[in-house]
C-alpha cells in the first residue's frame, strides 16, 4: 500500500478556502486517491475520490497532478462545522475481496470564527 | 438513504468478560470491514468479509473473532477483554461486486473495559 504524508494540523477561519495536500510518492498505477472526514467519536465519512486531474463534488474538489505523487483536497469557504480530521488514503479499488483502508496520520483541521 | 447500523452504541464490560458487537450493512452491500480506533489514534483495520467469507485480516487479536452471516450482517466477538480493548469499533460496508469502491462507515460502538 502506498504510504501517504499529510500535515498534522491546519488552522483556518470561517469563509476561507482550505487546501490540504497529501504526498504519495509510491502510488501504483491502479491506485485511486480517496479522502475521508472524521468528526470526534463518529465514523469516517467519504468526501471525494479521484484518479487523475480534477474531481469536484458538492462538498470539495480534488486536484491531482499528472505524476499523481501528490493530491490536494480543496474545501471552499469552510465553516466551523468543517472542523474535523481529514484522511488521505491511496489504494487499489478493483479488488472486490479486500480493499481495507489504511488510515495514517490525518490532518486535524481547526476552523475558527 | 439507509446507512450502516451498529449495535450496541455503547458497551461497558469488566476485564476478562466477553462482548459481541453487531453490524448491519447497507442493503445490497456484500462486504463488511471492522476497524478499531483507540483514544487519539487513527482507525486500524481488524478484519473484513466478502460474501460471507473472510477476505482480509489485519491487526486483530486472537481473542477476537468475527463472521458474516447469510443476511450479510456481521458480528465481532471479543473474549477475555483487556483494558486496552477500550476503543471505538467501526463497521463499514461496501458493495464489492459491480458497485462503487467507497466504504460507508457506521456510527461505531464505544466499548469501555473496566
Amino acid at each position: 500500500l502506498a504510504k501517504t504524508t499529510q500535515p498534522i494540523s491546519m488552522d483556518s477561519y470561517e469563509g476561507q478556502e482550505v487546501n490540504i495536500t497529501c504526498s504519495h510518492n509510491n502510488i501504483a498505477t491502479n491506485d485511486y486517491i480517496t479522502w475521508y472526514q472524521q468528526f470526534p467519536s463518529q465514523g469516517p465519512r467519504f468526501i471525494i475520490q479521484g484518479y487523475k486531474t480534477k474531481v469536484t463534488n458538492e462538498v470539495a474538489s480534488l486536484f491531482i497532478p499528472a505524476d499523481r505523487k501528490s493530491s490536494t483536497l480543496s474545501l471552499p469557504r469552510v465553516s466551523l462545522s468543517d472542523t474535523a480530521v481529514y484522511y488521505c488514503l491511496v489504494g487499489d479499488n478493483y479488488n472486490n475481496a479486500g480493499n481495507m483502508l489504511t488510515f495514517g496520520g490525518g490532518t486535524r483541521l481547526m476552523v475558527k470564527p | 438513504a439507509a446507512g450502516v447500523i451498529q449495535s450496541p452504541r455503547h458497551l461497558i464490560k469488566e476485564k476478562r468478560e466477553t462482548a459481541t458487537l453487531k453490524c448491519y450493512p447497507i442493503p445490497r452491500h456484500d462486504t463488511v470491514y471492522w476497524y478499531q480506533q483507540g483514544p487519539g489514534q487513527d482507525p486500524q483495520f481488524l478484519i473484513s468479509f466478502y460474501e460471507k467469507m473472510q477476505s482480509d485480516k489485519g491487526s486483530i487479536p486472537d481473542r477476537f473473532s468475527a463472521q458474516q452471516f447469510s443476511d450479510y450482517h456481521s458480528e465481532l466477538n471479543m473474549s477475555s477483554l483487556e483494558l486496552g480493548d477500550s476503543a471505538l469499533y467501526f463497521c463499514a460496508s461496501r458493495q464489492g461486486a459491480g458497485g462503487t469502491d467507497t466504504q460507508y462507515f457506521g456510527p461505531g460502538t464505544r466499548l469501555t473495559v473496566l
